[in-house]
């Protein structure tokens, strides 16, 4: 069974420092996905980043990149120089298995990330 | 531009009535899903289609029923048999593909109450 598990309900950080966004997996496949969703106030879910698991380099997109630890699956997110607007909820999703191209993916509880001015 | 169309934004009913929540997509998806998000539950799925005339359960399935007539659409019927179906709900599509990294896309979402 796939699991996300996102540990920290809440996160504040000070405009234009960086924030780190914790997620861990679990999974037993050896190919997966790791996809990590923003979600506004206005509700709409924008994806941010793919990692995948034989990616040999951290995934990055612009102020955004993936702290990606095979071995204590975790996909953390790294937002640099935040700024207000970067107030939101952010989700950490994931599909696993060869061949699992369009498998529903599985999500988190997702991080409410407070950007204080 | 293509997207994922979700209508209403807003939708009160009363309790004991079906409703039916609309999703249509111009992206050429051949994969739909639905979600439900609760506060502090993050995503669940409701049900997906990977193909036009067909579709499988999700994790809360219960209550809901589905159809997928055509690539563009994949309407959710929220019936009276759902318990607590007040709840924000979102459509997604993706690619076809064989390999994982294929991202969904979502619509905008429709904010269902019943009272």
């Amino acid at each position: 069974a796939q699991k996300i598990t996102q540990t920290q309900p809440g996160m504040f950080v000070q405009e234009k420092e960086a924030v780190t966004l914790d997620c861990t997996y679990d999974t037993s496949d050896q190919s997966y996905g790791l996809f990590w969703y923003k979600q506004p106030s206005s509700g709409e879910m924008i994806f941010l980043i793919y990692q995948g698991s034989y990616d040999e380099q951290n995934a990055t997109e612009g102020r955004y990149s993936l702290n990606f630890q095979k071995a204590r699956k975790s996909a953390n997110l790294v937002i640099s120089a935040s700024q207000l607007g970067d107030s939101a909820m952010y989700f950490c999703a994931m599909r696993s298995g060869r061949g699992s191209g369009n498998t529903p993916l599985v999500f988190g509880k997702g991080t409410r990330l407070s950007v204080i001015a | 531009d293509g997207g994922i169309t979700q209508s209403p934004k807003y939708l009160f009913r009363k309790e004991g009535q079906n409703v039916t929540l609309s999703c249509e997509q111009n992206l050429n998806h051949d994969a739909m899903y639905w979600y439900r998000q609760d506060p502090g539950q993050g995503l669940r799925l409701i049900y997906y289609s990977q193909i036009v005339n067909d579709f499988q359960k999700g994790d809360i399935a219960e209550g809901y029923s589905v159809s997928r007539e055509k690539k563009e659409s994949f309407p959710l019927t929220v019936t009276s048999a759902q318990k607590n179906p007040t709840a924000f709900y979102l459509c997604a599509s993706a690619r076809q593909g064989k390999t994982v990294n294929s991202p969904l896309h979502f619509g905008n979402g429709t904010r269902l109450t019943v009272t």
